[in-house]
């Protein structure tokens, strides 16, 4: 099946600077990446997701890049606010034999200081 | 619509015990999937549900099974809890075709401790 790989594992932050994740996938047929955000006690959401034949997708202050040749995508926050606090997770779809399938980072801890 | 919805929200076990954990979704989607989540490990698949009436294993299935009741529910159960099973357990469902409906949305999870 698909291997998802996620870094860092934790990340600290000033209020207003940017943050980035970065996501590496094994499977060249995988064509959905979603991103998640949990928030202490709550389960994950859906913030932003891109496809395969799509480079970039940007919602207000998140984006998402995706590198299909180098099988890597990454999350970029900007101004960053306290709120953004939460754990994200990255993911790939499943194909073939396992499509309907999502694949999971271990996730990035991300904490904004004031 | 409430979305995804699972119960109990907490349990605390003794070894050896059963329990059935919920989940129901009021979007008439097809699939649904149990994870569990440990610290630094992600989210791994249980079991899912491409639709009523089936149901297949994903990463971890030991020591759990599902059932899909009718298309809203689909519970797991821990025949005989051991410790390594605590763990936070979310519910997820999905709308069907794929591709175009890959989104998986989740409930708010079950906090389950086993002693």
């Amino acid at each position: 099946g698909e291997n998802v790989e996620q870094h860092p594992s934790t990340l600290s932050v000033q209020e207003g600077d940017s943050a980035v994740i970065k996501c590496t996938y094994s499977d060249s047929a995988s064509n959905y990446f979603p991103w998640y955000k949990q928030e202490l006690g709550k389960g994950p959401q859906l913030i932003i997701d891109i496809r395969s034949n799509v480079g970039e997708k940007k919602d207000q202050r998140i984006a998402v890049t995706l590198n299909k040749t180098a099988k890597h995508f990454s999350l970029h926050i900007t101004e960053t606010q306290p709120e953004d606090s939460a754990v994200y997770f990255c993911a790939a779809s499943g194909r073939g034999s396992t499509l309907g399938r999502l694949y999971f980072g271990r996730g990035t801890q991300l904490t904004v200081w004031p | 619509n409430a979305g995804v919805t699972q119960t109990p929200k907490f349990q605390v076990l003794k070894t050896g015990q059963s329990m059935t954990l919920q989940c129901a979704q009021d979007m008439n989607h097809n699939s649904m999937y149990w994870y569990r989540q440990d610290p630094g490990m992600g989210l791994r698949l249980i079991y899912y549900s491409a639709s009523e009436g089936t149901t297949d294993k994903g990463e971890v299935p030991n020591g759990y099974n599902v059932s899909r009741l009718n298309k809203r529910e689909f519970s797991l159960r821990l025949e005989s809890a051991a410790p390594s099973q605590t763990s936070v357990y979310f519910c997820a469902s999905r709308s069907d075709p794929p591709p175009s409906t890959d989104t998986q949305y989740f409930g708010p999870g079950t906090r389950l401790t086993v002693l």
